[in-house]
């Protein structure tokens, strides 16, 4: 059983498309990240998000506690943002985390 | 914003060796650390919790013996692969939270066993 789980699982886009990643989750959290993890392995944090919806650049997340269910979306993509994207959920200390969405965005 | 860095990015060693990988946080002290492997195709898994000042608590099915943990300080925690080996080659992330609220992540270790 996976408390988190992603969609799509692989994603292509072409440049400039407006994606959406998914992400539902069965426990009850204090917080939710959004990861991007490059190809050769280096993770970094995009979003913390705890309510509501937060904005960086072309990059947006939002989440619905009610719900249960986050998303992050990308304006106009880039190649440049291929990668896979990791959701992250904090019932406590520790995390669990999504599958992971890989998106690979073409010239 | 904190900051959580980790050390070496990536790893190469030879069969047999061991390997050590540093995750310290910054710019606050943090009472715990998650270290976290990531095998091929599936999500981060968490390994062990390490307090500073205590022995580590290792989820099941990770060897303790293998896998050392040590959290001498409260911006310090360390992981050390003993005798590695082939699969024990993966992705390993540590996390650390400050106090009860933020949990920041390090930058993850890629380590190659040949």
């Amino acid at each position: 059983k996976n408390e988190v789980e992603q969609s799509p699982q692989n994603l292509t886009a072409q440049e400039g498309e407006f994606i959406t990643i998914n992400c539902s989750y069965s426990v009850g959290i204090s917080a939710l990240h959004w990861l991007q993890q490059h190809p050769g392995g280096g993770i970094v944090s995009l979003f913390m998000l705890s309510s509501g919806k937060k904005k960086h650049g072309r990059l947006i997340a939002t989440i619905n506690i009610q719900e249960k269910h986050s998303s992050l979306h990308i304006t106009a993509s880039h190649p440049r943002d291929s990668a896979v994207y990791i959701c992250a959920v904090r019932p406590g200390n520790q995390f669990y985390f999504g599958t992971g969405t890989s998106l690979t965005v073409i010239p | 914003g904190a900051v959580v860095s980790q050390h070496p990015s990536r790893v190469i060693c030879k069969s047999g060796t061991s390997v050590k990988i540093e995750c310290r946080s910054l710019d606050f002290q943090a009472t715990t650390m998650f270290w976290y492997r990531q095998f091929p195709k599936q999500s981060l898994m968490l390994m062990a919790t390490s307090n500073e000042g205590s022995k580590a608590t290792y989820e099941q099915g990770v060897e303790k013996d293998k896998f050392l943990i040590n959290h001498a300080s409260l911006t310090l925690s360390t992981l050390t692969v003993t005798s590695a080996h082939p699969e024990d080659s993966s992705f390993y992330i540590c996390s650390a939270v400050s106090g009860n609220t933020e949990a920041f992540f390090g930058q993850g270790t890629r380590l190659t066993v040949v």
